[in-house]
């Protein structure tokens, strides 16, 4: 079975721009989270995608907006970059939202912002 | 959910066990302990994860404490590979992970 795939594996953009991350779960998983990872501030949770509508949501700034469709993927999209901005963003996935859960992390999508 | 306090690093000699501290004195009723680990550069990795027995798979060994306050992963025996950082995170819902700072373990030759 194949594990949770995220694209592309690294991206460079400048001050300013926009980016889409996308993340494809594991077959049969229906819930999707966002994570960033910097080396200051370490693994932060964005957001919870389930079924299509958004179940959770970490405290980050409205540029951070996700999506999921209904075959499951998910897309994340950061607006308006900031130096700041640049970190790993890794994608997970798990059957269910719901306690008793585990969750399986992509490799990530490195950004880097200049 | 709860907060939870484990020790900034430690070592283990390769083939020993590993056991790695938590605590999480103010968990409720409701929250597991989850245990997940980070090898350098990729995405984090389930462990393991409990409410009240202990528990055992394939790659370790989780035991809490009657109270719950704390618990300690084991990994029976330990291999180079094993060098990551070890996140213990106690949570209700298991889709919204908090992460600490973690444990980084390194095991030696």
């Amino acid at each position: 079975k194949a594990g949770v795939t995220q694209t592309p594996r690294y991206l460079i953009k400048t001050r300013g721009q926009q980016v889409t991350l996308s993340c494809s779960p594991i077959s049969g998983h229906r819930s999707v989270s966002w994570y960033q990872q910097t080396p200051g501030q370490g693994l932060q949770f964005l957001f919870e995608y389930f079924s299509e509508t958004q179940r959770n949501k970490g405290n980050f700034p409205g540029r951070f907006s996700g999506r999921q469709f209904s075959n499951s993927r998910s897309e994340m999209n950061v607006s308006t970059l900031e130096l700041g901005d640049s970190a790993l963003y890794l994608c997970a996935s798990s059957a269910r939202h719901a306690t008793n859960e585990k969750l399986f992390f992509g490799s990530g999508t490195q950004l880097s912002v200049l | 959910d709860a907060k939870t306090t484990q020790p900034p690093s430690m070592d283990c000699a390769e083939g020993r066990a590993a056991n790695l501290p938590c605590n999480h004195s103010t968990i409720s009723g409701n929250e597991y302990v989850y245990w997940y680990r980070q090898i350098h550069s990729q995405g984090p990795q389930y462990i393991i994860h409990g409410l009240k027995n202990n528990e055992t798979n394939e790659m370790a060994s989780l035991i809490i404490t009657e109270d719950r306050k704390s618990s300690t992963l084991i990994l029976p025996h330990a291999t180079l590979r094993d060098t990551a950082v070890y996140y213990c995170i106690a949570l209700e819902y298991g889709n919204k992970l908090v992460f600490g700072a973690g444990t980084i373990l390194r095991v030696k030759s």
